[in-house]
């Protein structure tokens, strides 16, 4: 299957300060890449959809301006936890979408675990 | 979008198929079901999916009912590396793509 790389895989940063995440996709052109994040023992929840050259698409409730999304091109979107706090500590994945005819297949990053102190 | 059950929890003793159950009662006629798992830690991986046919790859095979209200996954020989949270879902369509949610799944549990 595609490859999808996520950068950093772990980090841990000071309260107040911004922390950004990459997620690429390797082998394939991605239109639409994916945010999720997951809570300890929780399945992943859907933040926002990032299609390439316009304003991503934030679930309810989630913050837009606190959650920064870019994907400037067709291999690599952006993540920016901005001012993060102890409770934005979490596990983020991307998923990056190829589309092949009528289905299409999801291709998830192995994550980043972000601990905010 | 198309709501999804699974059991919670399952148990399976290594070496034994793992059959997984699903019931998807309000799917659409051309809406796909797809298989993912989540092993500790790490992103979901893609396993199957299928439309109305039954599917079979390297990793597992998908058995759907004939009314597509329900679907099988089926690991044929389960090893320890198989236990993960196993995650049953309908996309659906938004604005031209996929949105892919994900439940609480199966938490497949193999014992040596």
């Amino acid at each position: 299957g595609a490859v999808v790389s996520q950068h950093p895989s772990w980090v841990i940063c000071k309260s107040g300060t911004s922390v950004k995440i990459e997620c690429r996709s390797l082998d394939f052109q991605a239109t639409t890449m994916f945010w999720y994040r997951q809570f300890p023992k929780q399945s992943l929840m859907l933040m926002a959809t990032s299609n390439e050259g316009s304003k991503a698409t934030y679930e309810q409730g989630v913050e837009k301006d606190k959650f920064l999304i870019n994907h400037a091109s067709l291999t690599l979107s952006t993540l920016t936890v901005t001012s993060a706090h102890p409770e934005d500590s979490s596990f983020y994945i991307c998923s990056a979408r190829e589309l092949r005819g009528r289905a299409t297949e999801a291709f998830f990053g192995q994550g980043t675990r972000l601990t905010v102190v | 979008d198309a709501k999804t059950t699974q059991p919670t929890s399952m148990d399976c003793a290594e070496g034994r198929a793992a059959n997984l159950p699903c019931n998807h009662s309000t799917i659409s006629g051309n809406e796909y079901v797809y298989w993912y798992r989540q092993i500790h830690s790490q992103g979901p991986q893609y396993i199957i999916h299928g439309l109305k046919n039954n599917e079979t790859n390297e990793m597992a095979s998908l058995i759907i009912t004939e009314d597509r209200k329900s679907s099988t996954l089926i690991l044929p020989h389960a090893t320890l590396r198989d236990t993960a949270v196993y995650y049953c879902i309908v996309p659906f369509e938004n604005g031209g793509y996929q949105k892919v949610t994900f439940g609480i799944g199966t938490k497949l549990q193999v014992i040596p």
